[in-house]
């Protein structure tokens, strides 16, 4: 029972890197997010998508990009990675309507940058 | 807006104690309501849930109610073990169509033998 997957569990980056988080899940599910999780704040959502090819913004999207490349794979890109985007940063997928109000997360990605 | 205000830990039980982790929300209309729970290197899970006013959610000796009177959604177990050693994340879906949650900031719970 896969789930949600990320890669890579680890990262460290120097100033203006750029990465992609990798995230896939095998459930089916339409909707798909990204969050990020700080000490003393929570999560906190970066980016989500609806259905395949569509994308929104979340409380936090500045500095990061996003692409629903299929309906199973949700990335997560940093063009030029700053100190402040040192975070675990969670993927999450979900099915539609009350029913289904429950969100599958994966493991984590922990970076940190430089 | 909405937020989601939950005390600050950890918290630090003996085995068999009672638990109560304090959860007030503040959101328009009438959100679900969530507790979720991170085990040490893990991602979030899904402990429990309720959708309206009076509902009670409960899971693994786990229970909260949702409060509309107090905007309150106070997780409680009646007696704790080691395995609950865990974050605990209080969180509203505010979402529509999908499921977008706003979370807590989380209380670590740890349990002593």
């Amino acid at each position: 029972n896969a789930g949600v997957t990320q890669t890579p569990k680890f990262q460290v980056l120097k100033t203006g890197q750029s990465m992609t988080l990798q995230c896939a899940q095998d459930m089916n599910h339409n909707s798909m997010y990204w969050y990020r999780q700080d000490p003393g704040m929570g999560l906190r959502l970066i980016y989500y998508s609806a259905s395949e090819g569509t994308t929104d913004k979340g409380e936090v999207p500045n500095g990061y990009n996003v692409s629903r490349l299929n309906k199973r794979e949700f990335s997560l890109r940093l063009e030029s990675a700053a100190p402040s985007q040192t975070s675990v940063y969670f993927c999450a997928s979900s099915d539609e309507g009350l029913a289904n109000e429950k969100l599958f997360f994966g493991s984590g990605t922990q970076l940190s940058v430089l | 807006g909405n937020s989601v205000t939950q005390m600050e830990g950890p918290v630090t039980l003996s085995e068999e104690a009672f638990l109560t982790i304090n959860c007030t929300y503040t959101a328009t209309g009438y959100p679900s309501l969530f507790w979720y729970v991170q085990y040490p290197g893990e991602g979030l899970q899904l402990l429990l849930k309720a959708t309206k006013a009076d509902d009670k959610g409960s899971n693994k000796g786990f229970e909260a109610t949702y409060r509309k009177e107090t905007t309150s959604f106070h997780l409680e177990k009646g007696s704790v073990q080691v395995s609950d050693s865990a974050v605990y994340f209080c969180a509203l879906r505010y979402g529509g169509a999908t499921n977008k949650l706003i979370f807590g900031t989380g209380t670590l719970l740890a349990v002593q033998p």
